[in-house]
């Protein structure tokens, strides 16, 4: 089953547009992190913003921010006053303890894509 | 300039033939990894490192080795390459002073196994 769940596989908004992006997910961890990670065109993957589960500070980054609903196991990026340049792949990931040790795992990941 | 570099960033192979992927990190990480990307998945973990001379399976495995040579270079061997193993390759480094460091990634390499 998959423990990371971004439901909306691709979006789409104008320019100047606020978006916010999904993701669920699952853990039996008391301690945890989440990332988002947005997958450029270029082919890059870069780091967005990070939600500590320990945290109830609503994090924020430039024009990125979360929406972490911790009971809920729900976690949302929320993009204000979207640019082209915001076009691209966006992934969650949850960042626990494993039976292996601490892994990321990986949402499928949101296309958006943001029109002038 | 991009502490994360992955050579080639494209590759063509046939199937059977030996394909060696390369990574070369200086953020100085102890943790390095190797993800596929495929659509309908996110990013699967298939081997990762935490430090020289060690390498670790991760979820998906099969198929591939992995060879961590120095704390800079991490290398992802296809011995035998699969048209199944046709994907998006990210290499990624993290700190492991800090438990819940981000990764930082490459650029990514398109591989195609016909």
């Amino acid at each position: 089953a998959q423990k990371v769940i971004q439901v909306w596989s691709t979006a789409s908004r104008q320019e100047g547009e606020e978006l916010t992006l999904d993701c669920s997910y699952e853990t039996s961890q008391v301690l945890y992190h989440l990332f988002w990670y947005k997958h450029l065109l270029s082919g890059e993957m870069v780091f967005l913003i990070r939600q500590m589960s320990s945290s109830t500070a609503k994090e924020r980054s430039g024009r990125y921010s979360v929406v972490f609903q911790k009971s809920l196991k729900s976690i949302s990026l929320v993009i204000s006053a979207l640019q082209p340049d915001d076009s691209g792949k966006y992934f969650c990931a949850l960042w626990e303890l494993g039976d292996m040790g601490y892994k990321l795992t990986f949402g499928t990941g949101t296309s958006l894509l943001v029109d002038p | 300039e991009a502490a994360v570099t992955q050579s080639p960033r494209n590759k063509v192979a046939v199937t059977g033939g030996k394909v060696t992927l390369s990574c070369n990190q200086t953020n100085n990480h102890n943790n390095m990894y190797w993800y596929r990307q495929d659509t309908g998945h996110g990013l699967r973990l298939i081997h990762y490192s935490y430090g020289a001379g060690s390498t670790e399976k991760g979820d998906i495995p099969d198929g591939y080795k992995a060879s961590r040579p120095s704390q800079e270079n991490f290398s992802l061997i296809l011995e035998l390459a699969t048209p199944s193993q046709t994907s998006v390759y990210f290499c990624a480094s993290g700190d492991a002073r800090t438990v819940y460091a981000e990764q930082f990634f490459g650029p990514g390499t398109r591989l195609t196994v016909l």
